[in-house]
């Protein structure tokens, strides 16, 4: 069974760090594409950013430069390095599997729970 | 500012059948990029509703159903219960390389 746990959110203070840990099972992260996706407190959802299987990282222009996707394959888990945190980062932020299919093009097929990041001080 | 355009909300009563908009441009859904649904149910993460257009995952009851037309696509949920009631996402893929989303529409049951 596929499962995407999240952890690492909290409070923290504008301009500060933190780091968003996300353990799969079911599957082997680096032979897949992952993505976060954030959604703050009573909006949409917001693509933030992508691990290729190759390695190839992409981000939303509201966080490039300041996060920084990555996976350890020896512990099957995705990471999202979040610095430079502003008010307007709050969110719950998602770690998500995105699937690719040539006939039916990139869709996130498995979502973990969310885990809560408010930037405020 | 969403680049994908959706309804704000929209309602029905048990039993009918109600769609949902999403309208993009010439650079994702015109562009040939294929368009997928997500239900987010209150507290809860987002789950695949359908993918490519107009597929159902396994689980998905065939009272979803989803097509596309040129910039826009629909999603139509028919025979709507109460369960139904949640917030609709489209997502499809842009060519400045990134995905995107609709700003979801809040789905009531009257």
């Amino acid at each position: 069974e596929v499962q995407l746990v999240e952890s690492g959110g909290g409070l923290i203070q504008p301009g500060g760090s933190l780091r968003l840990s996300c353990a799969a099972s079911g599957f082997t992260v680096s032979s897949n594409y992952m993505s976060w996706v954030r959604q703050a407190p009573g909006k949409g959802l917001e693509w933030v950013s992508v691990i290729y299987s190759g390695g190839s990282t992409y981000y939303a222009d509201s966080v490039k430069g300041r996060f920084t996707i990555s996976r350890d394959n020896s512990k099957n888990t995705l990471y999202l390095q979040m610095n430079s945190l502003r008010a307007e980062d709050t969110a719950v932020y998602y770690c998500a599997r995105l699937e690719y299919s040539y006939a039916t093009g990139n869709y996130f097929d498995y979502w973990g729970q969310g885990t809560l990041v408010t930037v405020s001080s | 500012q969403s680049v994908l355009t959706q309804p704000p909300s929209v309602s029905g009563a048990p039993g009918q059948r109600v769609t949902i908009s999403c309208t993009g441009s010439s650079s994702n859904i015109g562009a040939g990029y294929d368009v997928h649904w997500y239900q987010q149910l209150p507290g809860t993460a987002p789950k695949l509703l359908i993918y490519g257009n107009s597929n159902r995952p396994s689980g998905v009851p065939d009272r979803f159903s989803g097509s596309k037309s040129g910039t826009s696509a629909s999603l139509a949920i028919s025979g709507l219960q109460a369960e139904d009631e949640a917030d609709y996402y489209c997502q499809s893929y842009d060519s400045s390389l990134s995905v995107v989303f609709g700003g979801g529409t809040k789905l009531t049951v009257l």
